[in-house]
């Protein structure tokens, strides 16, 4: 079974930091990398996506970076806030397919 | 624009009982999926309905069963529980062609206990 694999599994970044989530999928067939944000007790929010013909996309303080050749994505998180203190997914979703298979998440501490 | 919504929030059953969770998707939306996420995992895909129809299953046995009505709300039902079923339960809407669905809207989740 295709796997998206994340890490690191917990976080910890001082306020004003830049927090770092990596994940890395097996085989090629995913077309569509979207990033939840979980706090307790709630669903998963859609943060941001990037398709893989695009290498970098940047919304506000959260900028996705691709790597296709390498089969990598991160999320970086500049200026980190005690706010954005939450579990982080990453997902892929297979290609021409509705099925989406998730990381297993970070739990990322911002401390004040 | 409402969101996805999902009721009960939290239900406790006993094992070998029965349960029926339920979604209302978002608007505009035509396609629904269904997650179970066990505490510290990332979301595991149960199935999928468009147009009233299951279109797509993930790794998990029949008992695991859906519906979804002509206003694209949609119900997951679970039954003869067991204890790995305790989970929190999400609820997915798209827009979507039966093939292939925009990014997916989650709810809030109901959380299942099975005692």
């Amino acid at each position: 079974q295709q796997q998206v694999k994340q890490s690191p599994q917990s976080l910890i970044v001082q306020k004003g930091g830049i927090s770092i989530i990596n994940c890395a999928y097996e085989n090629t067939a995913f077309d569509y990398f979207p990033w939840y944000q979980q706090f307790p007790g709630k669903g998963p929010a859609l943060l941001i996506a990037i398709r893989p013909d695009v290498s970098e996309k940047k919304e506000g303080r959260f900028t996705i970076s691709f790597n296709k050749s390498a089969k990598q994505f991160s999320l970086h998180i500049m200026d980190s806030q005690p706010g954005d203190s939450a579990t982080y997914f990453c997902a892929a979703r297979g290609s021409g397919t509705y099925k989406y298979i998730f990381g297993t998440g970070t739990r990322l501490k911002v401390l004040a | 624009e409402t969101g996805v919504t999902q009721s009960p929030t939290h239900l406790i059953k006993t094992r070998g009982q029965q349960v029926t969770l339920r979604c209302s998707s978002q608007s505009g939306h035509n396609t629904v999926s269904w997650y179970q996420q066990a505490l510290g995992q990332g979301p595991q895909f149960i199935f999928q309905y468009y147009r009233e129809e299951e279109n797509g299953r993930g790794n998990f046995p029949p008992r695991f069963s859906g519906l979804q009505f002509p206003n694209y709300s949609s119900e997951l039902n679970v039954n003869a529980l067991e204890l790995d079923d305790s989970a929190l339960y999400l609820c997915a809407s798209s827009f979507g062609n039966g093939l292939i669905t925009d990014t997916q809207y989650f709810g809030p989740g109901t959380r299942l206990t099975v005692l």
